[in-house]
């Protein structure tokens, strides 16, 4: 059974704090993605990574950097939370197909409020 | 940027009752997919969809893609409680993109 894992469930911070959220998979799967999630916005694409040390922004990547040491886990790092981040956050992953033809598996979310 | 609209945003609908889920792209896409996402949980895959003009079905729910690859729908005949959750279509742009939809929120009433 395909499992991505992250690694909270709830998390209040503090503004100006730096928060790290972890992602890992045991799929082996070479593509991995961040979204947030918000009422009437759907999911917004952060930032995804193709291969361990690589990375590329989405959609809304400001105020969000990532890290990808190892092929397993992909990590979102708010560098310095503001209220405005407050939301919920979704790491999915999927094997690498050039033709885009794989489905996204999703982690559980991570709700994070920044007060 | 490439943008992913559905409408509408909630629906309620009585038990029995048909549902249906617009997504419009602003682009030609190469494929979609469509997930649903049930209260509390995380998105979960349920098909995609390559072909212009293709038709798929599963069990109560149909779906279909646009001949100009640009729009799909979701219907769902006769609704049931275990409806219930919010659909997103994602489309697929490029190799590694997913646009996601904004997402129809379902809510069926007993």
């Amino acid at each position: 059974d395909v499992k991505v894992t992250q690694s909270s469930r709830y998390l209040v911070k503090r503004t100006g704090e730096k928060v790290f959220l972890e992602c890992v998979q045991d799929m082996d799967h070479e593509n991995m993605f961040w979204y947030r999630q918000d009422p009437g916005l759907g999911l917004r694409l952060i930032y995804f990574s193709y291969d361990v040390k690589m990375k590329e922004k989405g959609d809304i990547p400001e105020g969000y950097s990532v890290s990808r040491e190892k092929k397993e886990r992909f990590s979102l790092i708010l560098e310095s939370a503001s209220t405005n981040q407050t939301s919920m956050y979704l790491c999915a992953s999927r094997p690498r197909n050039y033709r885009g033809n794989t489905e996204a598996f999703f982690g559980q979310g991570t709700r994070l409020t920044v007060v | 940027g490439q943008q992913v609209m559905q409408i509408p945003q909630y629906q309620h609908v009585q038990e029995g009752e048909d549902f249906t889920t617009y997504c419009n792209s602003s682009t030609t896409l190469s494929n979609i997919q469509w997930y649903k996402q049930r209260p509390g949980g995380h998105p979960v895959f349920l098909i995609q969809l390559v072909k212009s003009g293709e038709v798929k079905k599963q069990k109560r729910l149909t779906f279909q893609f646009g001949e100009a690859k640009k729009n799909s729908s979701l219907h769902i005949t006769a609704t049931q409680t275990t409806d219930v959750g919010t659909y997103f279509c994602a489309g697929i742009s490029g190799t590694y993109k997913y646009i996601f939809g904004t997402g129809t929120r379902l809510k069926v009433l007993a």
